[in-house]
């Protein structure tokens, strides 16, 4: 597609529900990132994908946090038993591999803003 | 330590006028990138410009300059003839290393601009 895209735009959840997050990249683009940004914040870095490789999963704030990406494309962010520190926007986004140091910047999605109830 | 500081969580400025919107790095990788983004109220997170370690010349993206001091660690966004539509939050961020895309985060800088 034309640019990341990102489903639900919303979700309201009640505490200790799991959800479920879509990102699905630009074609062709074979880095796809995760982050969350709370009410005010900065972005944190939750998880990064980067073609065949092991994902860095360094930024995931628990056990609840999980996520995968089917056939090097579309990624799924699973938060289990929700709580509300939960709460927040996840921005999904997506590039082309870095390098030598070029300029490869992100093409970020519109987010998923979470609620957790 | 934070690897990303932007010590302005606010700034306000006139119409027309130049900002300096402030980011100090803390790597001792010789070779990072450093990426300026614009954050709308509407949310979507948008490019401005790029700064490579080993960059000899300061990068320029239309009204956008970054000035870069490797030996302070700075890499501050100038916006030249602000206009109403930059109002929105900047974040500073930094990639380490050649062979990672991972970003990390400034907590940002909102920019007010006022008539």
């Amino acid at each position: 597609g034309a640019g990341v895209s990102q489903s639900p735009s919303n979700k309201v959840t009640e505490k200790g529900k799991d959800v479920e997050l879509r990102c699905d990249p630009i074609s062709g683009h074979t880095a796809l990132y995760w982050y969350r940004q709370s009410l005010g914040q900065g972005l944190e870095f939750l998880i990064y994908f980067q073609g065949n490789s092991a994902p860095d999963k360094s930024g995931l704030p628990s056990d609840r946090f999980s996520a995968e990406r089917t056939g090097g494309s579309v990624s799924t962010l699973t938060i289990q038993r929700t709580q509300q520190e939960d709460s927040a926007v996840y921005l999904c986004a997506s590039s082309l591999v870095a390098q030598q140091g070029t300029n490869y910047g992100y093409t970020f999605g519109s987010g998923t803003r979470l609620t957790v109830v | 330590a934070q690897k990303i500081t932007q010590t302005q969580p606010g700034m306000f400025v006139q119409e027309k006028e130049a900002v300096t919107l402030d980011c100090t790095y803390d790597t001792s990788d010789p070779s990072y990138g450093l990426f300026w983004y614009k954050q709308p109220s509407s949310g979507e997170m948008i490019f401005l410009i790029y700064q490579g370690s080993y960059d000899q010349q300061n990068a320029t993206e239309g009204r956008y300059s970054l000035n870069f001091q490797k030996a302070r660690k700075s890499a501050n966004l100038v916006i030249s003839a602000s206009q109403l539509g930059d109002s929105a939050m900047y974040f500073c961020a930094m990639r380490e290393g050649l062979l990672t895309d991972k970003l990390i985060f400034g907590t940002g800088t909102r920019l007010q601009v006022f008539p």
